[in-house]
């Protein structure tokens, strides 16, 4: 049974250039979540989606913004890159709208020059 | 604001000893109390959970204690191994209202001397 799978694993960027990672959500998981992990630091939760809606977000700027498809895998996106997006960002699935029992995935390390 | 705060930062503890990491909340709000677990390069597991109508909760060597009126709840490691090395996360979220928005500690990494 494969868990959270995603996509890229590493990317480098450059300053004001925009990015789309990607992640597959556990079998069985209709519910995807993103944060955003600096090195060091806890992960910080970026949104939620369900139902191909975002349900919840973080404090996060517009910058960030996301799409959930119909097989609930998901996409997010970060336009006009900043030095300070530079980090891991980890997709967590759940089953169900409100579930907080999350799945992570490895996660995408993002470092923007 | 950093609504959960974890120490220590950094452990190291001999093989069988007892590896005790804190954490304490703010939002008397927040009813569901995870730690996960996160190798280098892995993305952060589930360890154990609890809720706050029982004061402890033990899963074979991994134990979290739980003080609602401290709002604080900690997690205990016996017999550490060094296979436990890792990073460990306190995670706190109020599941009716968040909706899956776990906030996270800063976390502890643990190490384990042979």
């Amino acid at each position: 049974d494969a868990g959270v799978t995603q996509s890229p694993t590493h990317l480098i960027k450059t300053r004001g250039q925009q990015v789309t990672l990607r992640c597959s959500p556990k079998s069985g998981h209709d519910t995807v979540s993103w944060y955003q992990q600096a090195l060091g630091q806890g992960p910080q939760f970026i949104f939620q989606y369900y139902e191909e809606e975002e349900r919840q977000r973080g404090n996060f700027p517009d910058r960030f913004s996301g799409h959930q498809f119909p097989n609930y895998s998901s996409e997010l996106n970060v336009n006009a890159l900043l030095l300070g997006d530079s980090a891991l960002y980890l997709c967590a699935s759940s089953f169900g709208y409100g579930a907080n029992v999350l799945t992570f995935g490895a996660g995408s390390r993002l470092t923007v020059l | 604001q950093q609504q959960v705060k974890q120490s220590p930062q950094s452990l190291i503890v001999q093989k069988g000893g007892i590896s005790i990491i804190n954490c304490a909340y703010e939002n008397t709000a927040f009813d569901y109390f995870p730690w996960y677990q996160q190798f280098p390069g892995k993305g952060p597991a589930l360890l154990i959970a609890i809720r706050p109508d029982v004061s402890e909760k033990k899963e074979g060597r991994f134990t979290i204690s739980f003080n609602k009126s401290a709002k604080q709840f900690s997690l205990h490691i016996m017999d550490s191994q060094p296979g436990d090395s890792a990073t460990y996360f306190c995670a706190a979220s109020n599941e009716g209202g968040s909706q899956g928005n776990l906030i996270f500690g800063k976390g502890t990494k643990l190490s384990v001397k042979p």
